[in-house]
């Protein structure tokens, strides 16, 4: 199975802040990364696919990079909606693994 | 709108079976891989498996196969997550999603539309 880690595992931001959340493989996996949020008691949120494409109504403050083994997310200037828990996933092969989450709280 | 409606919470004891459901309402439900996910907080998300209601092609997690049963019903637009003998570890989330395949300028693969979660507690 691909692995997947992201670094941090959590980050204390305030409004307004740029955060930068990575993603990484442990071989190649081309651009295909997906990135998801999620709030507490709440199911995942679809942001970006193939690393970098932004999902339809996902605020344009999120966007992803990054190919081969060594991707990004960024949030452009934190929002209080943002405030949840981001994790990437891989669909280069199956089993679809998914990376164990960054947690963005409040500062 | 597209929607994933699960069934919903159940307590289980070891060596117990248990089905748990979701339904796909608002697009052509054939047309989709279903995939199902557990999320626990040692583990975080799994991904479980997923079976393509067009013709019930089902792929499974190696670690899980023969532990579960991904099947689907067409006539009531409705996948199934199945265990004939329950674990303690098998306590869980367990969340279904739609999966979409995108070709642009690549091949994308990605869910874009989750149920709310079934949440699966087994103990004695």
């Amino acid at each position: 199975d691909i692995q997947l880690t992201q670094s941090p595992s959590s980050l204390s931001a305030s409004v307004g802040d740029r955060v930068t959340i990575t993603c990484r493989a442990s071989q190649s996996i081309g651009n295909y990364v997906n990135w998801y949020q999620q709030k507490p008691g709440e199911a995942p949120n679809l942001l970006i696919y193939g690393a970098s494409n932004l999902h339809s109504g996902v605020p344009s403050r999120f966007s992803g990079s990054g190919s081969g083994t060594d991707f990004t997310l960024t949030i452009s200037s934190l929002q209080p909606a943002d405030f949840a828990t981001y994790s990437c996933q891989q669909s280069f092969s199956t089993p679809f693994t998914f990376g164990p989450g960054t947690k963005v709280d409040v500062k | 709108e597209v929607q994933m409606v699960q069934s919903g919470a159940e307590v289980k004891k070891p060596g117990e079976s248990l089905r748990i459901s979701c339904k796909g309402s608002g697009y052509n439900f054939t047309n989709y891989w279903i995939g199902w996910m557990r999320q626990t907080p040692d583990k975080g998300l799994e991904w479980m498996g997923i079976i393509y209601p067009g013709d019930s092609d089902v792929k499974y997690r190696p670690s899980l196969q023969g532990q579960v049963i991904l099947s689907v019903d067409k006539s009531i637009n409705t996948a199934y997550l199945q265990w004939t003998s329950l674990k303690a570890s098998d306590t869980g989330m367990y969340y279904c999603a739609r999966r979409v395949t995108t070709v642009t300028t690549g091949l994308w693969r990605y869910f874009d539309q989750w149920g709310l979660g079934t949440l699966v507690t087994v103990s004695s």
